[in-house]
């Protein structure tokens, strides 16, 4: 079954630095997403991407976050700069226009030291 | 704003027995009612949805029911196993293109007990 796949499993950063997170979607899908979850909290609304472009974010998505869809295949988001608050869980998701789910990946979680 | 509320928040049933998982929701434009699955470590994963123009979705021992009227939407489990024990998130989808943000409940927490 195909699947959605996140690179690193778990990243730790220094508060301030940058980060990547990187993101395979299933081929055939169009839309892409970005949800983060805090431990133990629930599953937050990112940023959706579609056609090449953000079309729609949320509060949380401010101006340390981008996404990008470098070539073909890869999704990635990007903080600029790390804040401890931004220890979580992020999780890519896609989906094709005419399917009824969405596909999530496994997650990465990122740890802001 | 959009909402999505869980009930109850854990829920402990005995190995065989059902569990149902109610979730309200806030908004009437929602059209799209998915449930996720996710066990520790992994990423919530779609066992279940539901679209607005139906009642009552089925799938072994999982099924959904929706109530637009009420804004309600439940879970049902039947003949519970060990392995149906994780954190259940129910969601749901405004708006009528696929692009649409999943708004996510805060989850059920569901234990199976031997």
């Amino acid at each position: 079954e195909p699947e959605v796949t996140q690179t690193p499993s778990h990243q730790v950063t220094q508060m301030g630095q940058e980060v990547i997170l990187r993101c395979v979607p299933i081929s055939n899908h169009l839309y892409f997403y970005w949800y983060r979850q805090i431990l133990g909290q629930k599953v937050e609304f990112l940023v959706s991407f579609y056609n090449n472009e953000i079309s729609e974010k949320s509060e949380i998505f401010d101006d340390q976050f981008s996404v990008e869809r470098p070539d073909g295949s890869n999704f990635t988001l990007k903080i600029r700069s790390t804040k401890l608050e931004d220890s979580a869980m992020y999780f890519c998701a896609s989906s094709a226009p005419a399917s009824g789910g969405y596909t999530f990946g496994s997650g990465t979680r990122l740890t802001v030291v | 704003g959009e909402n999505v509320e869980h009930h109850p928040s854990t829920l402990s049933v005995q190995e065989g027995d059902s569990a149902v998982i109610k979730c309200t929701y806030s908004d009437s434009a929602s059209n799209y009612f998915p449930w996720y699955k996710q066990e520790l470590g992994k990423g919530p994963q779609l066992i279940i949805d539901i679209r607005s123009n139906v009642g009552e979705k089925k799938d072994q021992r999982i099924a959904v029911t929706l109530n637009k009227t009420a804004k309600h939407f439940s879970l049902h489990i039947t003949e519970t196993q060990p392995e149906d024990s994780a954190v259940y998130f129910c969601a749901a989808v405004w708006g009528m293109n696929r692009d649409d943000k999943i708004i996510f409940g805060k989850g059920t927490r569901l234990h199976i007990l031997p």
